[in-house]
């Protein structure tokens, strides 16, 4: 079946404006979690979903993020007031269940200018 | 806490020969998963293999073959005859049990390059 995707591949924006960045897990999966790679690092977590619900989003930086799954499937990570430092690949993975295996999507390169 | 780390930054070998990437984990948990993901140019996280706490046997897959010690809190991975398609950044993650990580986040370490040269 289809893997995770995500929408847009490249983003680019500049300091100040709004992002939304989507993604669309696989069919079935209940966890979806949201990672953020900046360049030579590991990927760090950011939010996760268990069905509709943020279950954790100890990883979000600050307000400026949020992220909704309203129907349980699709999810959308959302950036106000872009920073610079906002620059990263952003990942979403799927899995079953939460502890179980984790699928990545392509990633969302957003740059801020 | 927890934390992964890979302290090789970088490995280059030529082609055919034997890598060993290391990776050394810190949990509270006594119920947690150990996982590899390769990351090819492409830069799509690939999945390798998942590991639980409780099963300390080693593993074997093609060319692929995995070292798990708790004595030691290592998970290390070996890639036999290494090839150019296997360069890319690899790496170690831990996703903890029911004390600090309900959810299955996953912790990952730092990545390790390896280039395989012809």
């Amino acid at each position: 079946g289809a893997g995770v995707s995500q929408t847009p591949s490249n983003k680019v924006t500049e300091k100040g404006k709004y992002v939304e960045l989507r993604c669309d897990p696989i069919s079935g999966h209940t966890a979806l979690y949201w990672y953020r790679q900046s360049l030579g690092q590991g990927p760090e977590f950011l939010i996760y979903f268990q069905g509709t619900g943020a279950a954790d989003d100890s990883g979000l930086p600050n307000d400026r993020f949020f992220a909704v799954r309203p129907e349980g499937s699709v999810s959308t990570l959302k950036i106000q007031r872009t920073e610079r430092g906002d620059s990263a690949v952003y990942l979403c993975a799927s899995s079953f269940a939460s502890h179980e295996t984790q699928y990545f999507g392509p990633g969302t390169r957003l740059l801020v200018l | 806490a927890q934390k992964v780390t890979q302290a090789q930054t970088e490995i280059s070998v030529v082609e055919k020969e034997d890598v060993t990437l290391d990776c050394v984990y810190e949990t509270r948990d006594t119920t947690y998963y150990l996982f590899w993901y390769k990351q090819p140019p492409s830069g799509e996280l690939v999945f390798l293999i998942r590991r639980n706490s409780f099963d300390e046997q080693n593993e074997i897959s093609g060319r692929y073959s995995w070292n798990f010690q708790k004595s030691t809190s290592s998970f290390n991975f070996t890639i036999t005859a290494s090839q150019v398609v296997d360069s890319a950044v690899y790496f170690c993650a831990l996703s903890g049990g029911m004390i600090y990580n309900q959810g299955g986040k996953l912790i990952f370490g730092q990545g390790t390059e390896l280039s395989v040269k012809p």
